[in-house]
């Protein structure tokens, strides 16, 4: 079976530390892969996906990179953190070209708190 | 253009009684339809989905929603709710050209009293 891992749970940077979150799908081969971003009482903003190694594409101008240096792991990136980074993040994967449906699923999730 | 609507900001009902989160969508082509749900600090969790197949579509845990075409809904009934589905739920829109243009509802808060 596919599992999902994402870490650190928590998190708590000051402003203007660099951040990176590891992301690592097992159980698949060639997954698209997605960083989620949600702030509080918010709903999810789609940041970044990937289709194969290397391949991102993003979809909100913003202080964050993201990275497939491997199939099944996707990084995310900052040089300088922002208060408004504050926010619980999450790693999704995808089944690529499923003929009906692309369901998503999520890892657990890190919650990042820039003070 | 995709987009979707979730009517309702919280919802809150009583143990043992039905539950209805009320969804709405705009799709330019055929659409995968999905509910998730999330428990604080949790990620999120796929209840179900609908994919052109049978219009009424079970989930797990008791969950099961309508795809309506003439009414561009797709609500989330449970016939008695348990303490235990306290939670956010998302409701989702793809449109079938590589689960990249997926959108994401604003999510409904489900509080559920003794």
């Amino acid at each position: 079976s596919q599992t999902i891992h994402q870490w650190p749970a928590t998190l708590v940077q000051p402003v203007g530390s660099p951040l990176s979150l590891e992301c690592t799908v097992e159980g698949t081969s060639n997954p698209n892969l997605y960083w989620y971003r949600q702030a509080a009482g918010r709903g999810l903003q789609l940041l970044f996906y990937s289709v194969g190694i290397g391949q991102i594409s993003s979809e909100v101008p913003q202080n964050l990179s993201a990275s497939r240096p491997q199939d099944r792991q996707f990084i995310l990136s900052s040089k300088k953190l922002l208060l408004s980074d504050s926010g619980f993040y999450l790693c999704a994967w995808s089944i690529p070209w499923q003929s009906t449906g692309y369901e998503q699923y999520f890892g657990p999730g890190t919650r990042l708190t820039v003070t | 253009a995709q987009s979707v609507t979730q009517l309702d900001s919280h919802v809150s009902v009583s143990e043992g009684t039905p539950v209805l989160l009320r969804c709405n969508y705009s799709s330019s082509y055929s659409p995968s339809l999905f509910w998730y749900v999330q428990h604080p600090n949790k990620g999120l969790q796929l209840l179900l989905k609908y994919t052109s197949a049978a219009t009424l579509v079970k989930g797990i845990n008791g969950f099961e929603a309508e795809f309506k075409k003439s009414e561009t809904s797709f609500h989330l009934t449970k016939p008695s709710a348990h303490m235990s589905d306290a939670a956010e739920y998302f409701c989702v829109v793809s449109d079938n050209t590589g689960g990249f243009k997926t959108i994401f509802g604003a999510g409904t808060r489900l509080f559920v009293k003794a």
